[in-house]
């Protein structure tokens, strides 16, 4: 039973515009929630987190929203670089270390 | 460079053929956790551990095995591999807990590609 879900296996975007990827979860003791991004024959880095008691972090051209009463995040990127072209997988985590992952949506940013 | 290695980054053998993948973290991380990632899954847990000679069970642990007699090694066994376990294998490792306020993200190795025919 995936208690993070991520139901858009793509997305495509023109260069400059913006990029929203979306993220569903399950289980309401989730209370740090991450993403990762990922290039072909690499593995996943870390990009941004969230802490369940805020509801938006920035960094640069990336920001999270969290959604605690819908259990929904989204990862914007403004604006999109052909960089960004990867596949980017939501987290979660309950307690210490574990995360629960998400399939992961494959962006892709077009010149 | 603070890193996390994996080796062999490819692999294909053979249903029964006894294989070990090695990981190694030069990062004095205590957590240390294997992955496996499939079409449509994602990343699904295996094995982590928690210190040397502390393991645990992830969400698929079925068909592997794991040790950790040093901190900084933590190999995956798989003992009687099978066509189901085809797949890409992540090693990851970060400091234990939770930071004040915060996360530890996890840093991921390369990965391993595994084939079993």
């Amino acid at each position: 039973d995936q208690q993070v879900k991520q139901n858009s296996p793509s997305l495509s975007v023109q260069e400059g515009r913006i990029s929203i990827l979306n993220c569903d979860y399950t289980n309401s003791m989730f209370d740090y929630f991450l993403w990762y991004k990922k290039y072909p024959a690499e593995g996943p880095t870390f990009l941004i987190s969230i802490s369940s008691i805020k509801d938006k972090n920035e960094d640069g051209r990336f920001t999270v929203f969290l959604n605690k009463s819908a259990k929904h995040l989204s990862l914007h990127i403004v604006p999109s670089q052909p960089g960004d072209s990867a596949v980017y997988f939501c987290a979660a985590s309950e307690l210490n270390n574990d995360m629960r992952f998400g399939a992961g949506t494959r962006l892709t940013v077009k010149p | 460079e603070a890193q996390v290695t994996q080796n062999p980054r490819y692999l294909i053998t053979v249903t029964g053929k006894k294989l070990t993948v090695t990981c190694s973290q030069n990062m004095n991380h205590e957590y240390m956790s294997w992955y496996r990632q499939d079409p449509g899954l994602g990343l699904r847990q295996i094995y982590y551990s928690m210190n040397v000679e502390v393991t645990d069970k992830g969400d698929v642990p079925e068909g592997y095995k794991v040790s950790r007699k040093e901190k900084r090694n933590f190999p995956l066994i798989l003992e009687s591999p099978s066509p189901n376990q085809t797949s890409l294998y992540f090693c990851a490792s970060s400091p234990l807990g939770r930071s004040v306020g915060g996360f530890y993200e996890q840093y991921f190795g390369p990965g391993t590609r595994l084939t079993v025919t």
